[in-house]
């Protein structure tokens, strides 16, 4: 069984500060990864995903992956209250379905 | 855009109840998914389906089943409602290939009483 850590939360941090969310997996040839995020009552959304270790910028979201320590995480800039919202980390199982395998989310509260 | 459009938002049905999820998606994705998402649970994997009439079993089949007839619907069934399968059911669909993330419905918060 594949596992995805992520610690739970709720992670505060003021408004325009960088907010850094985190998560481990198991599965050691995993190879794609994927974050999505989850208002409150709504379904999760795909925000970024990577593929290659380093760091991957899409406007103020930074994906940052390091597969040898199989970890994977996700940094918001001038993070705002709009962000607040659950965070979920996926990780792919490489076979053709497609499975994705995800963590149990970040909650995320960022405070004006 | 994507869209994957789940016929209900809000369903209660009673216990014992034969209960029918509806799921449409409009992008002729090959791979379609069930889940239920829990407090504290996260999202569990019900069933999925890469192709038409195939499913495989995820996590958490047992009280489930699932139907796919079309390539751009997948319906969700539960035999017998039961009350602790209240929850939040969620579908998705996705391209063929580990490059590709899903893309989710919005949901259908069923309540069994």
């Amino acid at each position: 069984q594949k596992e995805v850590e992520q610690n739970s939360g709720p992670l505060s941090v003021p408004e325009g500060a960088i907010a850094s969310l985190n998560c481990t997996y198991s599965d050691r040839v995993s190879q794609s990864f994927f974050w999505y995020r989850q208002y409150s009552g709504k379904s999760p959304e795909l925000i970024m995903s990577i593929y290659s270790n380093g760091d991957k910028e899409d406007g103020r979201f930074t994906a940052q992956l390091n597969k040898a320590s199989q970890y994977v995480s996700l940094l918001i800039r001038d993070s705002q209250p709009s962000d607040s919202a659950t965070y979920l980390c996926a990780v792919s199982d490489q076979t053709g379905a497609n499975n994705l395998f995800f963590g149990t989310g970040t909650r995320l509260t960022v405070i004006p | 855009d994507v869209k994957v459009t789940q016929s209900s938002r809000y369903l209660v049905k009673r216990t014992g109840e034969k209960v029918f999820l509806e799921c449409v998606q409009d992008m002729d994705h090959e791979n379609m998914f069930w889940y239920r998402q829990d407090p504290g649970l996260g999202l569990r994997l019900i069933y999925f389906s890469y192709d038409v009439k195939m499913k495989e079993k995820g996590d958490i089949p047992e009280g489930y089943s699932v139907s796919r007839e079309k390539k751009e619907r997948f319906s969700l069934i539960l035999e017998s409602a039961s009350t602790n399968q209240t929850s939040m059911y969620l579908c998705a669909s996705s391209i063929q290939g580990h490059y590709y993330g899903y893309t989710f419905g919005s949901g259908t918060r069923l309540t069994v009483v």
